[in-house]
């Protein structure tokens, strides 16, 4: 299967870390990718791949993986960091994208 | 600086074809390093892949929307195009246009701002 799940919501005291996690039989063959969103705004892409943050992605975004889970911390959260966060894989053909459902990150 | 910007009806009657165009700037949207489609959001909902083009003509869509979507490039205006027939409220969604990397790993680096169609009598 091809499908990814994600918990709906999670939140996270000023400072401290939080853990998002994405899950789906397709993660034991493909890495997955991280995007924020914040109100009104599109997605932003955060990690890529093992554990790559594209240019202006604060280090404090990190991305692990293990067996069928995907995982993206937020280490110290901000403020800023209050957002939707959607994780993103491929299906069993390699070539079309699968979406999890998102999770929405308060930040207390 | 790469830029994409979705234009476009912002209502469409039920039944009628839905037509949108994203126009690059900042990069060919011939690079032979990228892809480039579509992804929508409907009202208070998460994100669905649509589809994904390459400028040789590789075309991939997603299995739910494969029958109603049609991807293409123009490379001389440098911009993608989406048509999606037989629309229903159900396609009432913001629409973005994103540039895709897809080799070893497989992900959306460049969005555009994204536009809002409403399907709608």
């Amino acid at each position: 299967s091809s499908e990814l799940t994600q918990d709906p919501a999670v939140s996270v005291a000023l400072g401290q870390t939080v853990r998002i996690t994405c899950q789906g039989d397709i993660l034991r063959r493909y890495y997955a990718s991280w995007y924020q969103q914040k109100p009104g705004q599109a997605p932003v892409l955060v990690i890529y791949g093992k554990n790559n943050r594209p240019s202006g992605i604060p280090d404090r975004f990190s991305g692990s993986s293990s067996g069928n889970t995907a995982s993206l911390t937020i280490t110290a959260a901000q403020a800023e960091d209050e957002a939707d966060y959607y994780c993103q894989s491929r299906d069993n053909t390699g070539n079309h994208a699968v979406f999890a459902g998102g999770t929405k990150v308060t930040v207390l | 600086q790469l830029q994409l910007q979705e234009s476009g009806p912002g209502l469409v009657k039920p039944s009628e074809t839905l037509s949108l165009t994203c126009t690059v700037s900042g990069d060919s949207i011939s690079s032979a390093s990228y892809y480039w489609g579509w992804i929508r959001q409907p009202p208070g909902k998460g994100l669905e892949w649509i589809g994904s083009m390459y400028y040789s003509g590789n075309t991939y869509s997603n299995p739910s929307l494969q029958s109603r979507v049609t991807i293409s490039v123009d490379t001389s205006k440098n911009q993608l195009s989406l048509k999606l027939t037989s629309v229903t409220a159900a396609d009432t969604a913001i629409y973005y246009c994103a540039r895709h990397v897809a080799h070893f790993y497989y992900y959306m680096d460049v969005w555009g701002k994204g536009t809002t169609v409403t399907v709608s009598s």
